[in-house]
């Protein structure tokens, strides 16, 4: 298993501000992903963070609007940006294993409210 | 693609009673599945995952789940609920290197 460390744990941010999430992990890890809540919904992929690459990012979510950086294989930084209150949500780090059968440890979760 | 749904929002039972929670899914190929709780304000957590072998698969906590491929469903159980086994659970699928997330059922057990 792994133990991910996120932080902050919650903020509160003006809207046209940005804010920017830590995810930190006890091992080396190829991958690492960033999701997103929204209140009352489930997790929806944001994108894919790898060492050495751009992050892969799935339909619907750009770089400008989240830039990820991965500076290393232990971790990696969401940052929203330009947030309004719709990017009100939890935003989670993930890590999983590589093979299909391995399952994936999850951060506490940031939870951001844009006023 | 890959995808699991999940077709109750709430699950509603007394403590002690058995509690299941329901997942179907759809996928080509062999399917890879978990079941994962979110506790309020806490990230969440893996219980148990479906590979291959046995039917019946034991997790943490006392929850298990019984993989059927015949209704391609995947529901989770706890035989006796306790009131701290109220939380969101969420199903979800291996889809190629992501997961895909079910809506998430919320249950709650009445003391």
């Amino acid at each position: 298993s792994a133990v991910i460390s996120q932080k902050p744990s919650r903020d509160i941010c003006q809207r046209g501000t940005s804010l920017t999430i830590q995810c930190q992990v006890d091992s080396q890890v190829t991958m690492m992903f960033w999701y997103r809540q929204q209140p009352g919904q489930s997790l929806t992929l944001i994108a894919t963070a790898n060492q050495g690459s751009e992050a892969t990012y799935e339909s619907g979510f750009v770089i400008d609007k989240f830039p990820i950086s991965r500076p290393n294989l232990t971790f990696s930084t969401l940052t929203v940006s330009n947030m309004s209150p719709e990017d009100s949500s939890i935003y989670l780090c993930s890590v999983e294993g590589t093979a299909m059968n391995t399952e994936a440890f999850f951060g506490q979760g940031t939870r951001l409210t844009v006023v | 693609a890959q995808s699991v749904a999940q077709p109750e929002d709430q699950v509603n039972v007394a403590e002690g009673n058995p509690l299941t929670v329901k997942c179907t899914y759809s996928v080509s190929g062999n399917p890879y599945l978990f079941w994962y709780v979110q506790y309020p304000n806490r990230g969440l957590q893996f219980l148990l995952k479906y590979i291959t072998g046995d039917n019946l698969v034991k997790g943490s906590y006392g929850f298990e789940a019984e993989f059927n491929k015949s209704q391609t469903s995947f529901h989770l159980k706890k035989p006796s609920a306790l009131v701290s086994d109220s939380a969101l659970y969420f199903c979800a699928v291996r889809d190629d290197y992501k997961l895909s997330f079910g809506a998430g059922t919320t249950v709650t057990v009445r003391a």
